[in-house]
């Protein structure tokens, strides 16, 4: 593994059922993050966790929840996918969660999510 | 509230400059960034300024003015990969990002 591996590329899922995004980073990264990037929007803050056995809520986290049991992954689940869940989630990492030079994020490649 | 502004779609030409302005209103301010993202995939770091000024690399130049809350990309000698799109986004004071909903460049030859 090299980066940030995400899990699966795609999927279509019918509403209501409960989906788990994977994410794995091999960076020994402290921080971690999930965002949803919709058509005409910003990247949006799901989740996020500052160090392994923490998390946070972020700007949207409703429908969402997540874990953080090791350093290296950190899970997205939703409980009983809606439509408006349809969007492509990114997984990212960075090395702190401070300011400063070195809190560039790294992404995974995304997951395109359908909920039907 | 807080904001990120910046032009939906640019057009320019192979070899040629071009410049793509920021705007932020945010809750406090600890640095910008400027990321790449081609169609379909994920975004790439770019570029970081914490202090006012130009900070060059390479072909791509960022500027920022924190009195002004505003910060420009500066593309030069342009290139048909260049053709992306580019990714606005501001550290706050929950050493969150936030993000602008980016700006399409289109590149032609």
């Amino acid at each position: 593994i090299a980066g940030i591996t995400q899990a699966p590329t795609s999927q279509i899922l019918a509403a209501g059922r409960r989906m788990t995004l994977r994410c794995t980073q091999d960076m020994r990264h402290n921080a971690m993050y999930w965002y949803r990037q919709d058509l005409g929007l910003g990247l949006r803050l799901i989740h996020y966790s500052n160090t392994a056995g923490t998390t946070g809520k972020g700007e949207v986290p409703d429908g969402y929840s997540v874990s953080r049991a090791n350093t290296d992954d950190f899970p997205l689940t939703l409980a009983s996918a809606v439509p408006s869940q349809t969007s492509v989630y990114f997984c990212a990492s960075s090395a702190h969660s401070l300011a400063g030079g070195g809190n560039e994020q790294f992404f995974g490649p995304g997951t395109r999510l359908t909920v039907l | 509230g807080q904001n990120i502004d910046q032009p939906t779609e640019m057009t320019a030409t192979e070899g040629a400059i071009v410049q793509i302005n920021c705007t932020y209103q945010t809750s406090g301010f600890n640095g910008l960034f400027w990321y790449q993202q081609h169609a379909g995939e994920a975004p790439t770091f770019l570029s970081y300024n914490v202090l006012d000024g130009l900070e060059e690399k390479g072909r791509f130049s960022s500027f920022l003015s924190r009195s002004k809350g505003y910060s420009y990309l500066l593309l030069k000698e342009l290139q048909m990969k260049d053709s992306a799109s580019y990714l606005c986004a501001v550290e706050d004071s929950n050493y969150q990002l936030i993000w602008g909903a980016g700006t399409k460049l289109i590149i032609k030859p």
